[in-house]
């Protein structure tokens, strides 16, 4: 499986955008890239996920680099309830969730 | 659609004894996934069930089991239990296996406390 780095926490202003990254330079060409958070002993919630090309949705946007070996999450309007932790993951079978990054936003 | 439910949510065993944790996907859903949450280990893949058979397993003893009925329901099934098994464990469903390009849906989890 292919490790992640991520650090272990982040702060930023309410409205800002947050850009979280992600090392994942073991990955192989099969392997997605998967990005999940956790509120307070809530089940994680899924964002976003991508194989190669950068991805956007309603919650968020994913940019993989073209080696594919990082990826930063961009949550373009930081709200309060963005507070988490967040994972990146990338596995083929199932899913490894590291230690994430607690993501702080600030009033 | 209704998300994914698990029962219990609460669960407090005594050492040795056994338990059976519930996991009903979300409808349409044919994979479901198990994880162990703790402070200290954080979240861990258990094993993964997609029509009725086992797909993939974690790094667990063989007192964690699980299956897999029919219309997609999961049980997992934890014996002999230990104070270190108390945790969250978490449901999630997918359409299909987990990792494949398929996004998991968790459930709240039970959380278990073992005496």
């Amino acid at each position: 499986d292919a490790k992640t780095t991520q650090p272990p926490s982040m702060d930023c202003a309410e409205g800002r955008a947050a850009n979280l990254p992600c090392n994942h330079s073991t990955i192989s060409g099969n392997e997605y890239v998967y990005w999940y958070r956790q509120i307070h002993s809530q089940g994680p919630q899924y964002i976003i996920h991508g194989l190669k090309n950068n991805e956007t949705n309603e919650m968020a946007s994913l940019i993989i680099t073209e080696d594919r070996k990082s990826s930063t999450l961009i949550l373009p309007h930081a709200t309060l309830r963005d507070t988490a932790v967040y994972y990146c993951i990338v596995r083929v079978e199932g899913l490894t969730f590291g230690t994430g990054t607690r993501l702080t936003i600030i009033p | 659609k209704a998300g994914v439910t698990q029962t219990p949510r609460y669960l407090i065993k005594t050492r040795g004894q056994q338990v059976t944790l519930s996991c009903s996907p979300i409808s349409g859903h044919r994979s479901v996934s198990w994880y162990q949450q703790t402070p200290g280990q954080g979240l861990q893949f258990l094993f993964e069930y997609f029509s009725e058979t086992q797909r993939n397993k974690g790094n667990f003893p063989g007192r964690f089991s699980g299956r897999q009925f029919s219309n997609s329901r999961s049980e997992m099934n934890v014996s002999t239990l230990e104070l270190g098994d108390s945790a969250l464990y978490l449901c999630a469903s997918s359409l299909g296996l987990a990792g494949g390009g398929n996004e998991q849906f968790f459930g709240p989890g039970t959380r278990l406390t073992v005496l």
